[in-house]
C-alpha cells in the first residue's frame, strides 16, 4: 500500500495568512504516460464529511475558492491556502489514487492563531 | 444536485454483520461513475473499503476483502455495504461517496478521487 503522510499534524494561522500542508507519499504518484499526480485533497469541517477540494494535485474542483491551491510532483506536495479565512478552520486530507487500496494522509488541523 | 444519503442499524453486535445502504439521488448509479464506501474510526483518519462500478464491478480494500461485499440495486439506485464478523475496530462513521474514474496506472482498477459524500452515519459494535 502506498502510505500517505503529512505534516504537520496541526498547525495554527493568523487570519489572513497564509496555510502550507505537506502531503508525503511513500512510493512515486506521477504517471510518465500522461505527466499527471494521482493526489487529491480534501477539507473535512467538524461534523461533515469531506470536500474535495483539489485532484491531479493542482486542479480545483469546481466552486472551490481560488485562495486554495495545490502544488508539488512525484513523492512531495503541498496544499496552500493563502488569505486564511476563518471558515477554513478544518482538518485536510490528502489522497493518492494511484494504486488501490486508494490511501489518504492521517490529517493535518489547520485552527486560526 | 447529486446527493448521497447512508442509513442502517447504527450499533451491530460484535461478530455479527453490518449492513449500510446508501441512497443516491440526482445521478443514475447504473450510467457512470463509481460507488464506494469510505470509514473514519472516531478521531482517526479514512480508510477506504470499497467500490461498485456502474457496470457491478467491485473492487475492495485487501485488508478487509474476506468480510465485504458491496452490492448495487439499481431499481432504487442504491448501493450497499455488508461487513461480516465486526469487532470494535470496525467501529466508525460510515460514508457513501462518489468516485471519479480516471484510466488506472496499470491493469484494469481505474483511480478513484471522491467529488460527492454522504454526511455519513455512525456505526457502533458493542453487546
Amino acid at each position: 500500500d502506498i502510505v500517505m503522510t503529512q505534516s504537520p499534524d496541526s498547525l495554527a494561522v493568523s487570519l489572513g495568512e497564509r496555510a502550507t500542508i505537506n502531503c508525503k507519499s511513500s512510493q512515486n504518484v506521477l504517471y510518465s504516460s500522461n505527466n499527471r499526480n494521482f493526489l487529491a485533497w480534501y477539507q473535512q469541517k467538524p461534523g461533515q464529511p469531506p470536500k474535495l477540494l483539489i485532484y491531479w494535485a493542482s486542479t480545483r474542483e469546481s466552486g472551490v475558492p481560488d485562495r486554495f491551491s495545490g502544488s508539488g510532483s512525484g513523492t512531495d506536495f503541498t496544499l496552500t491556502i493563502n488569505s486564511l479565512q476563518a471558515e477554513d478552520v478544518a482538518v485536510y486530507y490528502c489522497q493518492q489514487y494511484y494504486s488501490t487500496p486508494y490511501t489518504f494522509g492521517r490529517g493535518t488541523k489547520l485552527e486560526i492563531k | 444536485q447529486v446527493q448521497l444519503q447512508e442509513s442502517g442499524p447504527g450499533l451491530v453486535k460484535p461478530s455479527e454483520t453490518l449492513s449500510l445502504t446508501c441512497a443516491v439521488s440526482g445521478h443514475s448509479i447504473s450510467s457512470d461513475y463509481y460507488w464506494a464506501w469510505i470509514r473514519q474510526p472516531p478521531g482517526k483518519g479514512l480508510e477506504w473499503i470499497g467500490c461498485i462500478s456502474h457496470s457491478g464491478i467491485t473492487y475492495y480494500n485487501p485488508s478487509l476483502k474476506s468480510r465485504v461485499t458491496i452490492s448495487g440495486d439499481t431499481s432504487k439506485n442504491q448501493f450497499s455495504l455488508n461487513l461480516t464478523s465486526v469487532t470494535a475496530a470496525d467501529a466508525a462513521v460510515y460514508y457513501c461517496a462518489r468516485g471519479v474514474a480516471v484510466a488506472g496506472v496499470s491493469g484494469p482498477q481505474p483511480g478513484l478521487y471522491f467529488d460527492y459524500w454522504g454526511q455519513g452515519t455512525q456505526v457502533t459494535v458493542s453487546s
